[in-house]
């Protein structure tokens, strides 16, 4: 079965520094994609960003962007320039497609919870 | 992306009551996810609601327990019956959508239930 591990409960980031979320995840599966969900105190869940696994290249998306190391199965988080916007609970998830039945499915790590300390 | 209008947002109900959370979508989708996250915790999938049959549940959630509606595809309801404090819980109802051939998810606002 997959799982996904969120080594760090907690971070705290001054403004305008760099900050790195761990995220580490298990499966035998290759054909899968790797998220960062973002959930501020509001609730509402937003995609942060995506990373397929068969591609080599890291994503990025603006300040966001990833370390992508499939085969220690690592998949980090990098917030530059942080803002004070950026306080929120943040969930790695995994998600691989179910061929047999057109479905697919999402397992989520336990979060880190990140503050942005002006 | 697709829209989700979740409701109610929150609510506080007594032990051995139900409470029925709906999830109004504005666009047609296939599929429909509901999610319980319990206090400080991750997000546990509760069911996948298809339109036109019943829905799946995850191991550990049942059908009487966790009666879901999906009637059309852009709406579909949750009712957590019986209820204890136990069940005191955010519920995130979600679709996914393509996008560059990833599904990815959206999420409404979630309905906080308080069980007393």
């Amino acid at each position: 079965a997959q799982t996904v591990t969120q080594s760090q409960p907690e971070m705290s980031v001054q403004e305008a520094e760099t900050v790195t979320l761990s995220c580490t995840y298990d499966t035998s599966e290759n054909n899968y994609y790797l998220f960062w969900y973002k959930q501020p105190p509001s609730r509402q869940m937003i995609l942060v960003i995506r990373q397929e696994a068969y591609k080599q290249q890291n994503a990025t998306e603006n300040r966001f962007s990833v370390n992508f190391q499939k085969a220690a199965k690592s998949f980090s988080l990098k917030i530059s320039d942080s803002q004070l916007g950026d306080t929120a609970m943040y969930f790695c998830a995994f998600m691989n497609p179910i061929s047999t039945s057109g479905t697919y499915k999402y397992i989520f790590g336990t979060g880190t919870r990140l503050k942005v300390l002006a | 992306s697709a829209v989700i209008s979740q409701k109610p947002s929150r609510d506080i109900c007594q032990r051995g009551t139900s409470l029925t959370i709906q999830c109004q979508v504005d666009s047609q989708v296939t599929m429909m996810f509901w999610y319980r996250q319990q206090p400080g915790q991750s997000l546990t999938l509760i069911a996948t609601a298809n339109q036109g049959s019943e829905a799946t549940y995850e191991s550990g959630f049942v059908i009487d327990k966790f009666p879901i509606s999906r009637p059309n595809l852009t709406f579909s309801t949750l009712t957590v019956s019986n209820l204890s404090p136990e069940d005191s819980s955010i519920y995130l109802c979600s679709v996914g959508g393509r996008t560059y051939g990833a599904n990815v998810l959206t999420f409404g606002a979630g309905s906080r239930l308080t069980v007393l």
